[in-house]
């Protein structure tokens, strides 16, 4: 079971906005900066989203993050067919453990 | 433009060890950046394994901690994992990352992941 929850899939047309929610605790989110992922078969993870509601150069506008409390969210606006993939949450974990980067279940983006 | 690339054996048996390597090319490595190994099980979320330096420092994530290696090798400019006795919970495909190189304080920058098997 992952640290962070994540819906399992979510889904919607061509141009309609999507958002997917990334659900931890005091020790992850509460606490730390949250980053976002995409992946497609086969290839590299791509790192959408970084502190939050940073994005890296070469990631499109229609990618925003934002996070509050111990929950976070990332919006995808004006969806298109390129979008549809995998998409995780991650955290770096303060835990009593020991240190930990820990990440969602993943949601996995139905475009229809 | 950096890029990583996973290599190793595709399948191992139960009880062996899993020893993959990733090779870094195209970013300065004498900087002392963290890299990391992150698996995906089939069907199943993204899972840190650790970090190392190239200071040669390492985090582990507290599950797996005690059949961990991780090493950092300045001649050749590799990272290293090797986790010992294997179970079938193993298998998964496996990548390799790098922390902060291009300034985000996350794992920015990725490989396309290698399959390992670990199978009889």
């Amino acid at each position: 079971q992952s640290a962070l929850t994540q819906p399992p899939s979510a889904s919607g047309t061509p141009g309609q906005r999507v958002t997917i929610s990334c659900s931890g605790s005091s020790s992850n989110i509460g606490s730390n900066t949250v980053s976002w992922y995409q992946l497609l078969p086969g290839t590299a993870p791509k790192l959408l989203i970084y502190s939050n509601n940073q994005r890296p150069s070469g990631v499109p506008d229609r990618f925003s993050g934002s996070k509050s409390g111990t929950s976070a969210s990332l919006a995808i606006s004006g969806l298109q067919p390129e979008d549809e993939a995998d998409y995780f949450c991650s955290a770096w974990d303060d835990s009593l453990n020991g240190p930990d980067w820990v990440f969602g279940g993943g949601t996995k983006v139905t475009v229809l | 433009q950096v890029q990583l690339q996973e290599s190793g054996p595709g399948l191992v048996k139960p009880s062996e060890t899993l020893s993959l390597t990733c090779t870094i090319s195209g970013f300065s490595t004498s900087s002392d950046y963290y890299w990391g190994w992150i698996r995906q099980p089939p069907g199943k979320g993204l899972e840190w394994i650790g970090s190392v330096s190239h200071g040669g420092k390492t985090y582990y994530t507290p599950s797996l901690k005690s059949r961990v290696t991780m090493s950092f090798d300045t001649s050749t400019k590799d990272f290293s994992l090797r986790l010992r006795s294997v179970t079938v919970a193993d298998t998964a495909v496996y990548y390799c990352a790098g922390l902060g190189l291009t300034g985000a304080e996350t794992f920015d920058m990725w490989g396309q992941g290698t399959v390992v098997t670990v199978s009889s």
